[in-house]
Formats: C-alpha cells, structure tokens, sequence
C-alpha cells in the first residue's frame, strides 16, 4: 500500500478561524479524494483533488468552505475555512495509486476539534 | 448517485462464530465493492474486495460474496477473534461514478471472549 502522510494528524481550533490540511503521498497516484469522518459516522467525500485544476466538489461541500489545492501528482491539501463545531471531525485523504486496479488508500486521517 | 445501505449497525458475536455482514447498493453500474476495516482511532483498512466479473471471493477466515442481480453483497468472517472487534465499512463504486467510493453506514463488531 502507499505511505500516505498527513499533517497535522490532530488540532484543535477556535471557531472562525481557517486551517490547512497537508496530504503527501510516497509514489505517484491517479486518484486523491479528500473524506470527512463525523464522529461515530461513515465517510463522506468531500471532493476528488485534480491535478492543476479546480477540484470537484460532491452535493453539499462548496470551494468556498473546502478550498483543495493539489500542484503535483504526491501532494494536495484541504482547508476547512471559516471553523464550527460542526467542522470537528477527522479529514482522511485517500489516494488511488498508479499502476493498481483501482483499490483506494487512506491516510491516518486530521482529527480537528472546533471549539 | 449510488446509495449503500449496510446492516446490521452493530453486531455482538461470540468468539469463534461467524459474523455475517450484508450491504446494498442502488446503482447497477456500480462494478467494485471494497471492504474496510476501522479499529478505534485507526484509518480504514482494505481487508478484501470484489469485482463484478466474480461472485466470491475468500481470504483466509473473510469472503465476500456478491449477487449482482439483487445488488447486494455480505461480508462472511469466519472463526471470529477478539482483533476482529472492529467498525466495517462496505463500499461501492463505478465507472459511471468517477470510480469514487460510497460507502454504507457501518458494523461496530464485537467478538466476545
């Protein structure tokens, strides 16, 4: 499987603030979706992160809320803007890697808490 | 889109019985269906997988089985241990989708001693 490093791994901050989440990835990949995991909940995509482009958002997550920057091929980051307590949650990137039939990986996951 | 609906929620099993877990999905383009395994605080494990050109597929004590013509498929975990105490996720995806996942609610498994 990929080595998939995700900073920060755990945060917490104050309401209305923004932070970054950094993904980066060991080898190169075809695929990288950002998932929110709400307490005691299933994954939900957020967006799949594009290469040099504007990443697509699923029904319900916005650019504006979720901006996604992924430069290259290893690496993307999320940040979750403008923070509440209904931000808290764990962010997981996941990643598609080049060369497999499809299966999906994810990172150890940014549990933020929004105080 | 695809809906993935997965029962029961919970499940408490006796140590060395078997744990059967059963998923649906609404999309019949949908050709990949992942199985995750999440322990407390952990990421989500890919523990087995299955395409829609087979029906079954075994790994040791876990198989899935797949019926596309009633679109659903189950998780089959035999032997149970103590470390298979876990949160499950079923998941389907397709190329109408993007190839992105959806994935069902979850199995908080217990194995009891």
């Amino acid at each position: 499987s990929a080595v998939i490093s995700q900073k920060p791994s755990r945060d917490i901050c104050q309401r209305g603030t923004s932070l970054t989440i950094q993904c980066q990835v060991d080898s190169q990949v075809t695929m990288m979706f950002w998932y929110r995991q709400q307490p005691g909940q299933s994954l939900t995509l957020i967006a799949t992160a594009n290469q040099g482009s504007e990443a697509t958002y699923e029904s319900g997550f916005v650019i504006d809320k979720f901006p996604i920057s992924r430069p290259n091929l290893t690496f993307s980051t999320l940040t979750v803007s403008n923070m509440s307590p209904e931000d808290s949650s764990i962010y997981l990137c996941s990643v598609v890697r080049t060369g497999t039939t499809g299966e999906l990986f994810f990172g150890e996951g940014s549990r933020l808490t929004v105080l | 889109g695809e809906n993935v609906e997965q029962h029961p929620s919970t499940l408490s099993v006796q140590e060395g019985d078997s744990a059967v877990i059963k998923c649906t999905y609404s999309d019949s383009a949908s050709n990949y269906f992942p199985w995750y395994k999440q322990e407390l605080g952990k990421r989500p494990q890919l523990i087995i997988d299955i395409r829609s050109n087979v029906g079954e597929k075994k790994d040791q004590r876990i198989a899935v089985t797949l019926n596309k013509t009633a679109k659903h498929f189950s998780l089959h975990i035999t032997e149970t241990q103590p470390e298979d105490s876990a949160v499950y996720f079923c998941a389907a995806s397709g190329i109408t989708a993007g190839n992105k996942l959806t994935f069902g609610g979850g199995t908080r498994v217990l194995v009891k001693p």
